[in-house]
């Protein structure tokens, strides 16, 4: 099956700094790949998505990037803000059967 | 607010007893997913299902079951509770098909004392 890793597993910015989180995958026939933000103690919420005939999205201050031939896809968080400080979760998802979870970054922005 | 409900939200039981978590889907959504999440760890896929059909399984407990009913609300069955099974537990719904974006319910916390 699928495996998802995601690094790193913390991170720590000064706000007004950018956040770059990464994660490859090992199923080239994985085709949607979606980014989740979880506040403590809250439900994973779906901050951007992309599917594997974009290479790049972006929305306002947060864009993602993704390399089919070398398997990884990153999220970019500019300009961040105390508010930024989350959970971050990367997936993978081949046919929305059956998504697949990367470990979970801890981003924390120091005002 | 996702327009995905669970219930209960807080769950405390003693351990060898049976519970049943709650999920009502988005208006229109025929897939739910539920995951379970232990402290400090990722998002475990359990169960999918799609308009009352079971469609993928995961790291899936044989003492966990679960179902879908017509009306496309879902349970999922906990029996013979461990310590070790106290974690919160979400449902995701999605549309059919692409472009398969989830959204979750706000969980359950289950507590096994």
């Amino acid at each position: 099956g699928e495996n998802v890793e995601q690094h790193p597993s913390t991170l720590s910015v000064q706000e007004g700094d950018s956040a770059v989180i990464k994660c490859t995958y090992s199923d080239s026939a994985s085709n949607y790949f979606p980014w989740y933000k979880q506040e403590l103690g809250k439900r994973p919420q779906l901050i951007i998505d992309i599917r594997s005939n974009v290479g790049e999205k972006k929305d306002q201050r947060i864009a993602v990037t993704l390399n089919k031939t070398a398997k990884h896809f990153s999220l970019h968080i500019t300009e961040t803000q105390p508010e930024d400080s989350a959970v971050y979760f990367c997936a993978a998802s081949e046919t929305g059967n059956q998504f697949y979870f990367g470990t979970g970054t801890s981003l924390t922005v120091i005002p | 607010d996702s327009g995905v409900t669970q219930t209960p939200k807080h769950l405390i039981t003693a351990t060898g007893q049976r519970v049943t978590l709650r999920c009502s889907p988005r208006s229109g959504d025929l897939s739910v997913y539920w995951y379970q999440q232990s402290l400090d760890q990722g998002l475990q896929f359990l169960i999918q299902y799609y308009n009352g059909e079971e469609r993928a399984k995961g790291n899936i407990l044989e003492r966990f079951s679960a179902q879908q009913f017509p009306d496309l609300h879902s349970e999922l069955n906990l029996s013979s509770l461990e310590l070790g099974d106290s974690a919160l537990y979400f449902c995701a719904s999605s549309t059919s098909g692409a472009p398969y974006e989830q959204y979750f319910g706000p969980g359950t916390r289950l507590t096994v004392t």
